[in-house]
């Protein structure tokens, strides 16, 4: 199984920093790439596919980019909303893949 | 309005089984791949299997092979994992999620682009 590798495990920020998470799978995957936002006790919400497309609804201040094995997540300016614990997944190959997390903390 | 909503999720003992459903709502059901993914107390988030749209292929995590079986039922709308042999390590949070199955370019990406609310499932004796 593909391995993705998140860093930083942790991070903590101010409002109004830009931030950004780096993902690495242990293979190539193209851009078969997303990411994704988790609040406690809520399900998953889907940011970014494709490396790069901003899924419907999604502030801009989010981006993704990348291919291959190395993709980033930035959040160009944090806002209170944006603490939450961000998650990438390659749709690769089967078995589709997480990596373990960032969680994203107030400074 | 799109909706999931999973059910079935309690407390079982080791080596027992449960049978979580998925109930689909708002959109066109048989149209679109389905997954579950859980999440351990605590832990992070794991992909644990998908469905075609008529059913006809599905892809397993290895810790789940033989063991889970995924299935859906297009005409009520709803998703299913059976789950036998359970383990402690089966204790989750399970989401069954839609798989917005996006193409461009000659490549195909399988996004999960809306999540139910989750069903736990604990096994201890």
């Amino acid at each position: 199984a593909i391995q993705m590798t998140q860093s930083p495990s942790s991070l903590s920020a101010s409002v109004g920093d830009r931030v950004t998470i780096t993902c690495r799978a242990s293979q190539g995957i193209r851009n078969d790439l997303g990411w994704y936002q988790q609040k406690p006790g809520k399900a998953p919400k889907l940011l970014i596919y494709a490396a790069s497309i901003l899924q419907s609804g999604v502030p801009s201040r989010f981006s993704g980019s990348g291919s291959g094995t190395d993709f980033t997540l930035t959040i160009s300016s944090l806002q209170p909303e944006d603490f939450a614990t961000y998650y990438c997944l390659q749709d690769y190959n089967y078995p589709h893949t997480f990596g373990q997390g960032t969680k994203l903390e107030i400074k | 309005e799109v909706q999931l909503v999973e059910s079935g999720g309690g407390l079982v003992q080791p080596g027992g089984s449960l049978r979580l459903s998925c109930a689909a709502s708002g959109f066109t059901f048989s149209s679109y791949w389905m997954s579950w993914v859980r999440q351990a107390p605590g832990k992070g988030l794991e992909w644990v299997a998908n469905i075609k749209k008529d059913g006809s292929e599905k892809y397993y995590v290895d810790s789940v092979k033989g063991r889970f079986t995924i299935s859906r039922d297009n005409a009520k709308n709803s998703l299913y994992l059976q789950m036998n042999s359970l383990r402690a390590e089966d204790t989750a949070v399970y989401y069954c999620a839609r798989d917005l199955g996006y193409c461009s370019g000659g490549a195909c990406y399988t996004p999960l682009d809306y999540w139910g609310q989750g069903t736990l499932v604990t096994v201890s004796s």
